[in-house]
This record gives C-alpha cells, sequence and structure tokens, in this order.
C-alpha cells in the first residue's frame, strides 16, 4: 500500500529565510501530488497541485517540485513570514479513485 | 461561491452512545465528498468517500458508517461510540473525476468520556 514520509520533526527557521519541507512517498507512482497548509483547530486548506509530467509548480512565494524518480516532493517558501507558521501536508491520489492520501505532516515554526 | 459547512464545531459524548454528524456543500452539484478523522498530532485517516448519492466506499472498517441522503450532504453515524472513536472529524468535498483539491470544513472535535 501507499506509504507516505514527512518530516515528523518541527521545522524551526528565522524569518525571511527560505523553508524546505519533504515529502517521501513508496510502493506507489501517484499521477500527482497536493499540498495543503492546516492551522490548529482548522480544517486544512489547498495551496498547491503538481502533476507527474511537471518538475516545479510556483505561486507567489510557493514552490514546489516532483521527482518521480527520488519518489519525493519538495516544498519551499521563500522569504518566510511568522504567519507561514502552520503544520503542511502532503497528500497522493489513489490512482484514478477520487480520494487522496495524506501524509502525518510537517510542522513549520517561523521565527521572527 | 462554494462552501462547506460541517457541525456541531465541538461534541463530548459518553462511551455506547450514538452519533451524528452532518456535513452541507452548497454553490456546487454533484461533488465527491470524504469523512476523515485526524488524531492528535497525526495525518488525516480516511474513513469515507462518496461520489454520489448512495454511493459510499468504507475505507476502515470500524463501528462508524456513512450515509449520503441528498447530493449535497454527507452524513457520519455511529450506534455506539468507543473511547477510540475520540478526535477531530473533518468533512470535505472535491469537484470532478479526479486530481482536484480538496476543501474542508471547520471540523468538529469528538471527546467521549
Amino acid at each position: 500500500s501507499q506509504k507516505i514520509e514527512q518530516n515528523s520533526e518541527a521545522l524551526n527557521i528565522q524569518e525571511g529565510k527560505t523553508a524546505t519541507l519533504t515529502c517521501n512517498y513508496t510502493n506507489y507512482s501517484p499521477a500527482y501530488l497536493q499540498w495543503y497548509r492546516q492551522d490548529p483547530g482548522r480544517g486544512p486548506v489547498f495551496l498547491l497541485l503538481i502533476r507527474e509530467n511537471e518538475k516545479e509548480k510556483r505561486k507567489e512565494r510557493l514552490k514546489v517540485t516532483f521527482d518521480t524518480t527520488l519518489k519525493q516532493s519538495l516544498f519551499h517558501i521563500t522569504a518566510s513570514q511568522p504567519a507561514d507558521s502552520a503544520t503542511y501536508l502532503c497528500a497522493l491520489d489513489r490512482g484514478g479513485r477520487r480520494a487522496l492520501t495524506f501524509g502525518s505532516g510537517t510542522r513549520l515554526q517561523v521565527q521572527p | 461561491s462554494q462552501t462547506i459547512h460541517q457541525w456541531p464545531a465541538t461534541l463530548v459524548q459518553p462511551v455506547g452512545s450514538p452519533l451524528s454528524l452532518e456535513c452541507t456543500v452548497e454553490g456546487t452539484s454533484n461533488p465527491n465528498l470524504y469523512w476523515y478523522r485526524q488524531a492528535a498530532g497525526r495525518g488525516l485517516q480516511l474513513l469515507f468517500y462518496s461520489v454520489g448519492i448512495g454511493q459510499i466506499s468504507s475505507e476502515v472498517p470500524q463501528n462508524l458508517s456513512a450515509s449520503r441522503p441528498q447530493d449535497r450532504q454527507f452524513i457520519l453515524s455511529s450506534k455506539k461510540l468507543l473511547l477510540s472513536d475520540s478526535g477531530f472529524y473533518l468533512c470535505a468535498w472535491s469537484a470532478g473525476q479526479g486530481n482536484q483539491p480538496q476543501h474542508f470544513g471547520d471540523g468538529t472535535r469528538l471527546s467521549i468520556l
């Protein structure tokens, strides 16, 4: 079955630096991968979707890469701000079924 | 625009009592609907999803059930709650056939005593 690994350790960075979060997966070759942001006590909010034939996707200060050889996606936030502090979840498609498998998330803390 | 409503926001129930959580979506038709559970500090566990009225796919065998009596209504139920049913329950919807973003409600915090 699909396995998704996100760094369970919190990531602490200084304001203004670039945050890089990792999502690794095994036992599957997803057609697309999504990233979500979740604040405490709230539902996740969709950020970006990247397809298997796309190497990179950008949206404002966010950048996602998708390496199907390494079975890895990297999520970057440039010029990070304290307001970027949250948990970030990656999710994989389930091969034609209209459902996703979510990773456990990485908590990002941006220090002012 | 589309909105998703989930209620109640918090719920405290005794062990063995029944459960009914409701989720409705507005502003779209024939959405895919999902129920997730999230334990503290953990990822999202997909419980059920539905691609149409009366069509329910169950991901995890347990004492919960789901129903979709109307196009934009999704209900999560239990006849007898267990302590292990405590958690944060999230409803979500997506459009289309696949590779579409999911849009989540604000969740229900369920505590079983």
